[in-house]
């Protein structure tokens, strides 16, 4: 059966600090991998989404950044984290050939202060 | 681009009453609609979802059902209990998009 993890499982970081956050997914290949953020009380947004090992699609500008290294692995990073990053962060899986269903890991709540 | 509204808000039931939350969507094309539930701290799980060629799906005490003429969806549970407390997130898709458009969720809040 396919498991998703996401690592670390709680961040508090100053703000200016750089991050990286990690998704691994195992008992699959070549999934389609999404980053989302859910603020406080409020929905989910999608920030990131890869079909491929270097492919990513942006879906919001901003100060984040992220790259798929391996076939199942998919980081989250920034150079300089602000105030506004703060928030739950979420990591999703789904299967290729247009399957739609998304499998979301256990999520990483990163502080910035 | 799929634009998904959830009501209401906020839903309050007493044990072993039916909660039913109702969301709409905005493209006709749309022909997936999975629902989500999450729980504080956790992410969302998946707990049932719809394809366009079927009006409604059972899973012992949660249902959803879908009417493509008014673009609407709508997911049923039956004798609640406490542990059916969370929000639930409905979402939809077009095969083949790679994304799904998320409803902002609606907090469900089973009263003993």
């Amino acid at each position: 059966s396919q498991t998703i993890h996401q690592w670390p499982a709680t961040l508090v970081q100053p703000v200016g600090s750089p991050l990286s956050l990690e998704c691994t997914v195992e008992g699959t290949s070549n999934p389609n991998l999404y980053w989302y953020r859910q603020a406080a009380g409020r929905g989910l947004q999608l920030l990131f989404y890869s079909v491929g090992i270097g492919q990513i699609s942006s879906e919001v500008p901003q100060n984040l950044s992220a790259s798929r290294p391996q076939d199942r692995q998919f980081i989250l990073s920034s150079k300089k984290l602000l105030l506004s990053d703060s928030g739950f962060y979420l990591c999703a899986w789904s299967g290729t050939g247009g399957e739609e269903t998304q499998y979301f890991g256990p999520g990483t709540r990163l502080l910035v202060l | 681009g799929e634009n998904v509204e959830q009501h209401p808000s906020t839903l309050s039931v007493q044990e072993g009453d039916s909660a039913v939350i109702k969301c709409t969507y905005s493209d006709s094309a749309s022909n997936y609609f999975p629902w989500y539930k999450q729980e504080l701290g956790k992410g969302p799980q998946l707990i049932i979802d719809i394809r366009s060629n079927v009006g409604e799906k059972k899973d012992q005490r949660i249902a959803v059902t879908l009417n493509k003429t008014a673009k609407h969806f709508s997911l049923h549970i039956t004798e609640t209990q406490p542990e059916d407390s969370a929000v639930y997130f409905c979402a939809a898709s077009i095969y083949g998009n790679n994304r799904l458009a998320f409803g902002k969720g609606n907090q469900v809040v089973v009263i003993p």
